[in-house]
């Protein structure tokens, strides 16, 4: 059973850290979204990348935050330097890319910066 | 670009009775609406999707209609039970976005015993 796998589950950190967070999509998904969920704003996405190249990071706070696909099973999202604000849980999914395919969730990492 | 508005955003059922969560998608171009379910501390998980070229399909207890002419798409769970209570989230995408999806703002759903 194939699943998304991510790293950290759990961070806590202090206000001005780097926190990097890490996604393995699963085999062979050439489609990488990259989410960020809070009780108010739902689920927002930050970024998508296709054969590892960035389709749409429009959603992604520029100053601070950046997304990476180093390698084809690899997705990196960093926040440096973090705020309280960045306090959120964020999701990695991947998909096959075609337009009318699932998209299958991580378990997510939960972020608090304190 | 794609606006999905999803209703109500909290629902309470007794166990037993039927559920019922709307969704309206403004890209009359978006052919693919999945479901999800996300239960406390989980991740969400696909529990059922439909494609444009279908108006209705069914899973067990689950089913979800298509009306494209309107543009909006339900959620319907049956003889509901405690399990079921969860966050549900519907969403949309287009066949040019690389399977980009465009969520609504969730349904808390209560099933209570």
């Amino acid at each position: 059973d194939a699943r998304v796998t991510q790293t950290p589950r759990h961070k806590v950190t202090e206000m001005g850290q780097e926190v990097t967070m890490r996604c393995q999509p699963i085999l062979g998904h050439n489609t990488v979204f990259w989410y960020r969920q809070t009780m108010m704003q739902g689920l927002e996405l930050l970024a998508y990348f296709r054969n590892r190249a960035p389709l749409d990071d429009s959603g992604m706070p520029k100053d601070r935050f950046s997304a990476e696909m180093p390698d084809a099973t690899l997705a990196t999202l960093k926040i440096q330097p973090s705020e309280p604000r960045d306090s959120a849980v964020y999701f990695c999914a991947s998909g096959s890319g075609q337009g009318t395919d699932t998209q299958y969730f991580g378990p997510g990492t939960r972020l608090t910066v304190l | 670009g794609e606006n999905v508005e999803q209703h109500p955003s909290t629902l309470s059922v007794q166990e037993g009775d039927s559920a019922v969560i709307k969704c309206t998608y403004s890209d009359s171009a978006s052919n693919y609406f999945p479901w999800y379910k996300q239960e406390l501390g989980k991740r969400p998980q696909l529990i059922i999707d439909i494609r444009s070229n279908v108006g209705e399909k069914k899973d067990q207890r689950i089913a979800v209609t298509l009306n494209k002419t309107a543009k909006h798409f339900s959620l319907h769970i049956t003889e509901t039970q405690p399990e079921d209570s969860a966050v549900y989230f519907c969403a949309a995408s287009k066949g040019t976005s690389y399977g980009k999806l465009t969520f609504g703002q969730g349904t808390i759903l209560t099933v209570h015993p």
